[in-house]
Order: structure tokens, then C-alpha cells, then sequence
């Protein structure tokens, strides 16, 4: 069965300092894999995807994620974190069997200034 | 994403009482999902439809049931509420041409049940 596991339940940065969010996944086949953030009392926005091709996949709002295949990770960052990008973050597998997604369970990203 | 609209944003109902949730999209998408957020728990995926006449149980159905009545909307029931059904409900759209599309999801339902 696919899934993904987001480690972290939280992840504390200082403004203007790197970020990143972890992801690590399971799957039978290719892994076709997805962010969503949430900002608060809103629904999930699309980030980005890897379906194939680089490894690494740029994305909205200055986001970026890294896949690596042996360490079946797919992990988000940016250079350079806004306080507006504090919110929750989600990692998603698209199941390859059925087409849905599958959701990890959130890391809430917090950005002090 | 403003494409895909949901009412009532929130509700508070009691124990027994019957519920809908709607889901409306002006996407022209093909595929619809119901999930449920729960702390901790991420998204879990409750029903999707892949079109009018095709409706598939997710992870979590009992309790729940669903009706397609176009492909614009998609609605959400609990036939007799329990506490434990209390959530954050999110309705999901994605094109079926291009198998790895993402989903668009609406705000959301804050669904309490005392």
C-alpha cells in the first residue's frame, strides 16, 4: 500500500533562514508525489508535484522540493523563510492503483520574526 | 480555490440529527472527493466519484453517504450524527485527462456534533 510519514510535527525557523519540511514515502511502483499547504481557517493549496523527470521540482510561493529515490524522501524547503509562510503542510502520494491521494499527517510550520 | 465552494461553512448539530454537506464546483472537473481533517490525523479520504454514475467508498464511510447529483456537485450526509463525526470536511476536484493532476479543495466545513 502507498503512503508517506511526515515526521515532524512541528518545525520552528527563524525568518530569512532556510526551511525545510520532511517527507519520506511508500510505494509499489513510481511514486507520484505532492505538497498542499493550509492556511488557517482555509482549504489545502497546491504547492507542487514530482511525476518524473528532475529531481528537484520548483514550486509556488518561492517552494521547493528535493526527491531522492534512495533515500525515498521528498522533502520541501525554501532558501529564505516569510513569516506568512507559517501554516500546516501536507505530503500526498496519488495511489497508483485507484488514482486517490494519500495524505501524511502534517507538519505545522512556524516562522518567528 | 474559489472554483470550488462548500456550504455551510460551519454547522453545530446535536446527536441523531441528519446532516448534509454540499459541494459545488464550477471547475468543469469530472472527479470529486470527500475528506475529513482530524488533528494529527491528516486527511482521510471518506467518498470520490470519478463521474455521475460512479461513486466509491474511501477509507472511512461508515457513517456516511453521498449522491452525485451532476457533475458540478457533490454532496455529503451523515444520516444520524455522532460526536465523533465532529471535523474539518473538505470537498476535492481534479480533471481526469492527465492522470497525475493535482486536486483543488474547497474552504472547508467545520462540522460540529454535541
Amino acid at each position: 500500500a502507498q503512503s508517506v510519514a511526515q515526521p515532524e510535527d512541528q518545525v520552528n525557523v527563524a525568518e530569512g533562514n532556510p526551511l525545510t519540511v520532511k517527507c519520506t514515502y511508500s510505494v509499489s511502483g513510481n511514486p507520484y508525489l505532492f505538497w498542499y499547504v493550509q492556511y488557517p481557517n482555509r482549504g489545502l493549496q497546491f504547492l507542487l508535484k514530482y511525476i518524473t523527470g528532475d529531481n528537484l521540482v520548483k514550486g509556488s510561493y518561492g517552494f521547493e522540493a528535493e526527491f531522492n529515490k534512495s533515500q525515498t524522501s521528498f522533502h520541501l524547503k525554501k532558501p529564505s523563510a516569510l513569516v506568512s509562510d507559517s501554516a500546516l503542510y501536507f505530503c500526498a502520494v496519488r495511489d497508483y492503483n485507484t488514482d486517490k491521494l494519500i495524505f501524511g499527517t502534517g507538519t505545522r510550520l512556524q516562522v518567528f520574526p | 480555490d474559489a472554483d470550488v465552494t462548500q456550504t455551510p461553512r460551519n454547522r453545530i448539530t446535536k446527536t441523531g440529527k441528519r446532516i448534509m454537506l454540499e459541494c459545488s464546483q464550477t471547475k468543469g472537473h469530472d472527479r470529486m472527493y470527500w475528506y475529513r481533517q482530524d488533528p494529527g490525523l491528516g486527511l482521510r479520504l471518506i467518498y470520490y466519484s470519478f463521474d455521475v454514475k460512479d461513486i466509491n467508498k474511501g477509507e472511512i464511510s461508515d457513517g456516511y453517504s453521498v449522491s452525485r447529483q451532476a457533475q458540478a456537485k457533490f454532496s455529503l450526509s451523515l444520516e444520524s450524527a455522532i460526536p465523533n463525526q465532529t471535523a474539518l470536511y473538505f470537498c476535492a476536484t481534479s480533471e481526469i485527462a492527465g492522470k497525475y493532476n493535482e486536486q483543488f479543495f474547497g474552504p472547508g466545513t467545520r462540522l460540529t456534533v454535541l
